[in-house]
């Protein structure tokens, strides 16, 4: 069955990046997008981007464009999202997950990034 | 793109059926049958109970259904079990590729 796990939680100051990986197995990698998602805490969820495992394509939410970075090595079945210029807005659990078609239904456990001075 | 609205708050009594309502536009919920449910219980990753409008992936239950009318997605639950108290989260896919999340609404079991 599908199985996707991500990299352990990370603390950073402001103005730093972070760099969160996500591998997923139990499906062909290529045929389907990665995306991501962040849940602030004790707010709803928020869309940040996905990317196409083939290609390398990508296609991210307006609110993080310029800042949010994915990259992805299909050897080892693994996406990264990288996320610049961070402040204490960008404090939250950043979810992973394959969408299958319109069926997003295996959810990576989530990665804390805590951004703190 | 804005987040699609839904209710704060919706609350029920035992074995009642509740109806959450995700309104969005023309360019997400009302142009695209490609409306997603998931339900979030405190300190878990949300799980996903339906797709596309209205189905259900394998065992998830059939208390939980999906419809939808123009620009309003709406998910009813039936037959209403303290264990469905939790955050619910619409989702949908747009006209520029994205997606974009509901505001999210607690459902209360009285």
């Amino acid at each position: 069955q599908v199985h996707v796990v991500q990299s352990g939680a990370e603390v950073k100051k402001p103005g730093a990046s972070v760099k969160v990986s996500c591998q997923a197995s139990g499906y062909t990698f290529t045929d389907y997008n990665i995306h991501w998602v962040r849940q602030a805490p004790g707010q709803g969820l928020e869309w940040v981007g996905w990317i196409a495992p083939n290609s390398g394509a990508t296609c991210f939410a307006q609110s993080f464009q310029g800042r949010v970075t994915m990259t992805r090595d299909t050897s080892i079945t693994t996406v990264y999202m990288e996320l610049s210029g961070l402040t204490s807005d960008d404090t939250g659990i950043y979810y992973c997950m394959p969408w299958f078609g319109e069926r997003a239904d295996s959810w990576g456990q989530g990665t804390l990034v805590t951004v703190s001075s | 793109q804005s987040a699609l609205t839904q209710p704060a708050s919706v609350s029920g009594s035992p074995g009642q059926s509740i109806s959450i309502s995700c309104t969005g536009t023309s360019s997400d919920v009302g142009g695209y049958n490609y409306v997603s449910w998931y339900q979030q219980h405190p300190d878990k990753a949300p799980k996903l109970i339906i797709y596309a409008v209205i189905n259900r992936p394998s065992g998830v239950s059939n208390r939980f259904s999906g419809s939808k009318s123009g620009n309003t997605a709406s998910l009813t639950i039936s037959g209403l079990l303290a264990e469905d108290e939790a955050d619910y989260y619409c989702s949908s896919y747009t006209s520029f590729t994205t997606r974009v999340f509901g505001t999210g609404t607690k459902v209360t079991v009285l």
